[in-house]
């Protein structure tokens, strides 16, 4: 069974400029997260979709969205960036259950972003 | 506030050593306590998840513990290895069937030959 997949790995971007990130999630996972790392702020939650609404939202600035498609593969989208969103952006699915092991979080490999 | 802290940031040991992480969270209602284990450069890979019904959960050389009324989770390794150096994190989920938790910064092993 194939993990989470993240693409790009890599992406070098210059401030003012848009990006589109994608995950796609563990077959039959309906549940995708998104997390920002960087050194100085750790790991942080961005969002969580379900079911191609998004259900739960961390503390980012409005230029920091995201979707959810019908087969569960989510984008997230930074617009006009800025130096400060160099980092590197995690995505997560769970298989969603009333409980037990189900909510186990599986993360990709990350997509570092570079804003010059 | 929900807070997730790991107390020590580094921790170097000999090979063969067991050895215990810590992590502390703020809000006793937690529902679920993940454990991942990171690599430089790299994604989390889930050791353990224990539920809020769960005292501890137990993979391998790997055991985790979760102590509510303390807000209290522990990472146990026994007989180390250099293949165990990474960087440990656990993460609190509040929310029943969400997909969103809260880090804790980790805690850095290095597990001397």
């Amino acid at each position: 069974k194939a993990g989470v997949t993240q693409t790009p790995r890599y992406l070098i971007k210059t401030r003012g400029q848009q990006v589109t990130l994608s995950c796609s999630p563990i077959s039959g996972h309906r549940s995708v997260s998104w997390y920002q790392q960087t050194p100085g702020q750790g790991l942080q939650f961005l969002f969580e979709y379900f079911s191609e609404t998004q259900r739960n939202k961390g503390n980012f600035p409005g230029r920091f969205s995201g979707r959810q498609f019908s087969n569960s593969r989510s984008e997230m989208n930074v617009s006009t960036l800025e130096l400060g969103d160099s980092a590197l952006y995690l995505c997560a699915s769970s298989l969603v259950t009333a409980g037990g092991p189900g909510n186990i979080q599986y993360f990709g490999a990350g997509t570092r972003l570079s804003v010059l | 506030k929900q807070e997730v802290t790991q107390i020590p940031a580094a921790l170097s040991v000999p090979e063969g050593e067991n050895l215990v992480l810590n992590c502390s969270f703020t809000d006793s209602a937690i529902y679920n306590l993940q454990w991942f284990r990171q690599d430089p450069g790299k994604g989390l890979t889930s050791l353990l998840l224990i539920q809020s019904s769960q005292r501890e959960q137990t993979s391998g050389r790997l055991n985790a513990s979760l102590d509510k009324s303390s807000g209290r989770s522990t990472l146990y390794i026994a007989a180390s290895q250099p293949g165990d150096s990474a960087t440990y994190l656990c993460a609190g989920s509040y929310n029943t069937n969400a997909g969103k938790s809260t880090f804790g910064d980790g805690t850095t092993l290095t597990v001397k030959p």
